[in-house]
């Protein structure tokens, strides 16, 4: 089992582009969720993608959206980039309801 | 004031020690979880608790819920356990807040 991947390991934007970043979760997990962590910072909820519809959200605007496809994979979209949008994305997944999260290894985006 | 406090922020231990990093929360919980955090990223998950105490190797996680409050020990530190330690709790959506961590680093 390769656990919870995602892809890109790094990125690098310049302001006002966009970024989509993928997330694999692992294998039996149905319920994924996307966590934006500064640097020096805890990490802060964004989403959560559950049956391919966003579940829950945290207080993150509109520019930050996301998809969960058939296979359970999610992607994060972030539109209209700021400098402030950089930093480790981290995708984690489970099964259900089921509290224990795996995480994956982030993503980490860096916007100039 | 952030729902979820650790302290200390800091921590510098010589190998041998053993180290406790604590967690305290203002919101209602399912379950806590310690989580460790190297440089680069990777967060892997060390706990989930919602009661009582846990034990993993030379790690131990205590949870009081009357307290609203957690203890992660380390027994006999070693320079591998550096890390960051971040403190998380989940309520009944699963959706987790976390805290800022302890940025742990053990000396040998």
């Amino acid at each position: 089992d390769a656990g919870v991947t995602q892809s890109p390991t790094h990125l690098i934007k310049t302001r006002g582009q966009q970024v989509t970043l993928r997330c694999s979760p692992k294998s039996g997990h149905d319920t994924v969720s996307w966590y934006q962590q500064a640097l020096g910072q805890g990490p802060q909820f964004i989403f959560q993608y559950y049956e391919e519809e966003e579940r829950q959200r945290g207080n993150f605007p509109d520019r930050f959206s996301g998809h969960q496809f058939p296979n359970y994979s999610s992607e994060l979209n972030v539109n209209a980039l700021l400098l402030g949008d950089s930093a480790l994305y981290l995708c984690a997944s489970s099964p259900g309801l089921e509290m224990t999260q795996y995480f994956g290894p982030g993503t980490r985006l860096l916007v100039l | 004031k952030n729902e979820v406090e650790q302290s200390p922020q800091n921590l510098t231990a010589q190998e041998g020690e053993f180290i406790t990093i604590n967690c305290s929360y203002s919101v209602g919980i399912s379950a806590l979880h310690w989580l460790q955090q190297h440089p680069g990223g990777g967060i892997v998950s060390l706990f989930m608790l919602s009661s009582g105490k846990k034990k993993h190797g030379r790690l131990i996680a205590t949870i009081n819920i009357q307290e609203k409050h957690s203890s992660l020990h380390i027994t006999a530190s070693h320079p591998r356990d550096s890390a960051v330690y971040i403190c998380a709790v989940g309520g009944a959506t699963n959706k987790l807040i976390f805290g800022t961590g302890t940025l742990l680093a053990v000396q040998p």
